[in-house]
């Protein structure tokens, strides 16, 4: 069954910081790995999905890197800002084509 | 329309009566999920509809708990019997769908927040 953890659970930085949000996952047979961001109250955005074949993926200030051997997946988030500042969930997709979600990590960018 | 969307957003019940939560995925997606998210608890996979075939419902908790897809399109998750532990945010999310098995990115609607008194 695949388990997929996210640490750290909590994060607190201040503005302009670089950081790095980690997610691993027990089976490395999945299809694709999708990161997520969810405001309070509100439902999930979807920040970069990276396929199985692909090793990372960028769009803007994030970068996503994927290494499936290992079963790890890491956010990069550069020069940090206050708007950034929410829960970022990571979701690995099987093949049964659903996703599992890890529990996330609340980040709190301080101005 | 442009997005996933969800309703009622918010609703309370009383213990033991019946809900509905309905979602109208985006158009043209062929893939619908629904997901509950408890307070302080990651996601927890509910039920996956995929064009005509059979639904997973691998992640129903209980036979109070069924969904259905009428047309391809809208969904209905139907919670009877509620208890007190079925409080919680039931997000629904569709996504177009990939080649062979592969998951597509998924987009998410804003939830239906359901208490139950």
């Amino acid at each position: 069954k695949q388990e997929v953890t996210q640490i750290p659970a909590a994060l607190s930085v201040p503005e302009g910081e670089n950081l790095v949000l980690n997610c691993s996952f027990t089976d490395s047979a999945i299809y694709n790995l999708q990161w997520f961001r969810q405001d309070p109250g509100k439902g999930l955005t979807s920040l970069l999905l990276i396929q199985s074949s692909q090793r990372e993926q960028t769009s803007g200030r994030l970068n996503a890197s994927l290494d499936k051997s290992s079963g790890r997946s890491t956010l990069y988030i550069a020069a940090s800002q206050p708007g950034d500042s929410a829960t970022y969930l990571c979701a690995v997709g099987g093949s049964q084509g659903n996703l599992i979600f890890g529990k996330g990590t609340k980040l709190s960018v301080k101005p | 329309g442009a997005g996933v969307s969800q309703s009622p957003s918010n609703k309370v019940t009383e213990k033991g009566k019946d809900v509905e939560l309905r979602c109208d995925p985006i158009s043209g997606h062929t893939a619908l999920y629904w997901y509950r998210q408890s307070l302080g608890q990651g996601l927890e996979f509910l039920i996956y509809f995929q064009g005509n075939s059979a639904p997973d419902k691998s992640g129903l908790p209980s036979d109070r708990f069924s969904a259905e897809r009428t047309g391809g399109s809208v969904s209905t998750l139907t919670i009877q019997r509620t208890q007190q532990e079925d409080s919680a945010v039931y997000l629904c999310a569709s996504s177009p769908r990939g080649l062979g098995s592969r998951t597509g990115e998924l987009f998410f609607g804003e939830g239906s927040r359901l208490t139950v008194l």
